[in-house]
């Protein structure tokens, strides 16, 4: 089945230990978006690729950066994980608008 | 600027009951609106759409949406609720021509009582 998948679905890090989540897809989609949830609450978004295109959301704090070196892959690097980052990091995936986007299972991130 | 409401943190209803789940949104433009599920640790799953065309969107489960343009809402209805159904809703909207950004609402959880 084509699908999005994250990995790990959980990681613990210490504070100010950079991180790296993976995301990769089956789907083709060249639209790659990462959000960040709290606790049930709304989905935030971080940023997306657009094929190579980087699109930063203009509040997603600097210690956030991302890579996507092919159309399957992308990555979400924090670079020094603050109490504050833990979260859960959702991946999706899209064509372009106005289609839906599919998510993976989510990372949880836990900074000790 | 976009926004989505989902006036109600929480719904309680009987299985078998039909369910309702509100929501409106605010865009300058015209919207694309999404209906998402979250299911513990989980990622969200979509449920149906509006694009353009008819009000009324069928979608997965047997879930559906009417959207109303002059109360710009858009709420989820299900005629018969399951206990599978228990989860966490979230609406989401988009303007046309607005990019990528999809603005979703804070979740309406679901609590479907056997």
């Amino acid at each position: 089945d084509a699908m999005v998948i994250q990995n790990p679905r959980y990681q613990v890090t210490q504070f100010g230990k950079p991180v790296t989540l993976s995301c990769s897809q089956t789907l083709n989609h060249n639209v790659m978006y990462w959000y960040q949830q709290k606790s049930s609450q709304a989905p935030k978004l971080l940023f997306h690729y657009y094929d190579k295109d980087f699109n930063n959301e203009a509040d997603t704090p600097d210690n956030f950066q991302s890579r996507r070196p092919n159309t399957s892959f992308c990555f979400l690097d924090i670079r020094s994980p603050g109490l504050g980052d833990a979260a859960m990091y959702l991946c999706a995936t899209s064509s372009p608008p106005p289609n839906e986007q599919f998510f993976g299972p989510g990372t949880r991130l836990t900074v000790l | 600027a976009q926004s989505v409401a989902q006036p109600e943190d929480q719904v309680n209803v009987a299985e078998g009951n039909p369910l309702t789940v509100k929501c409106t949104y605010s865009v300058s433009g015209n919207p694309y609106l999404f209906w998402y599920v979250q299911y513990p640790n989980r990622g969200l799953q979509f449920l149906l759409k509006y694009i353009t065309g008819d009000n009324l969107v069928k979608g997965s489960y047997g879930f559906e949406a009417e959207f109303n343009k002059s109360q710009t809402s858009f709420h989820l209805k299900k005629p018969s609720a399951l206990v599978s159904d228990s989860a966490l809703y979230f609406c989401a909207v988009r303007e046309k021509g607005g990019g990528f950004k999809t603005i979703f609402g804070a979740g309406t959880r679901l609590f479907v009582k056997a």
